[in-house]
């Protein structure tokens, strides 16, 4: 399968610990985002790699939250001293090239965080 | 910064039947796309069918369709002969030429009874 994976699938941690999360994005794709969704919500846009570089981050991304994208490859969200409100849905997706015809992010299943 | 608001929250169909999903969009930009996503349940989100700004042609793809009112600022998906596959929550997004991160609606969630 060359779809978006993310990994772990499930998580439950408690409030003050640390988290980490990981994505691999569809192979041939150079554009990476993090969303975050919550229980009723459509997803809310984290943060954007373009290759290794982190080229847009969302004012939502505290800075308990930290985004790695080394080689330009897979990629790594982290949240620091977790709290209950950070439980939700993290979703990763992959892009191509902006302007193609098509401009389609591809989504992974997802992360789903619960924060105890 | 650019709102999307999807205002049914739910909305049912009957089986083979035809039905509307609301999206209205706020933006001061020229240039955006904007997109349907569907995500079933426990399941990935998926690209229903897109739009670019630019192009004053309703976007189609088979049972699919959008109602692309720029002036209006309305972006309406249209399922036609719905199946029971079609049931999921259904996200309006937006995403400007210049910038990477979409902004999405709250979802419609589509029930379809057989």
């Amino acid at each position: 399968d060359t779809g978006v994976s993310q990994d772990p699938r499930h998580k439950i941690t408690k409030r003050g610990q640390n988290v980490t999360f990981r994505c691999d994005p569809i192979s041939e794709h150079n554009r990476l985002y993090w969303y975050r969704q919550t229980l009723g919500q459509g997803p809310e846009f984290l943060t954007y790699f373009q290759n290794e570089a982190q080229l847009e981050k969302s004012r939502l991304l505290s800075d308990r939250f930290s985004a790695e994208r080394p080689k330009g490859s897979f990629s790594t969200l982290e949240i620091q001293r977790t709290e209950q409100g950070d439980s939700a849905m993290y979703l990763c997706a992959s892009l191509g090239d902006l302007r193609s015809s098509y401009n389609e992010q591809f989504f992974g299943p997802g992360t789903r965080l619960t924060v105890l | 910064a650019q709102t999307v608001t999807q205002s049914q929250p739910e909305m049912s169909v009957q089986e083979a039947e035809t039905v509307t999903l609301s999206c209205t969009y706020d933006t001061s930009e020229s240039d955006y796309y904007l997109f349907w996503y569907k995500q079933p349940p426990s399941r990935q989100m998926i690209l229903v069918i897109r739009q670019e700004a630019y192009k004053q042609q309703n976007a189609t793809e088979n049972r699919f369709s959008v109602n692309f009112q720029k002036a209006a600022k309305s972006f309406s998906l249209k399922i036609s002969d719905s199946q029971l596959g079609d049931a999921a929550m259904y996200f309006c997004a937006y995403r400007s030429a210049q910038a990477a991160g979409m902004r999405f609606g709250a979802g419609t969630r589509l029930t379809v009874k057989p």
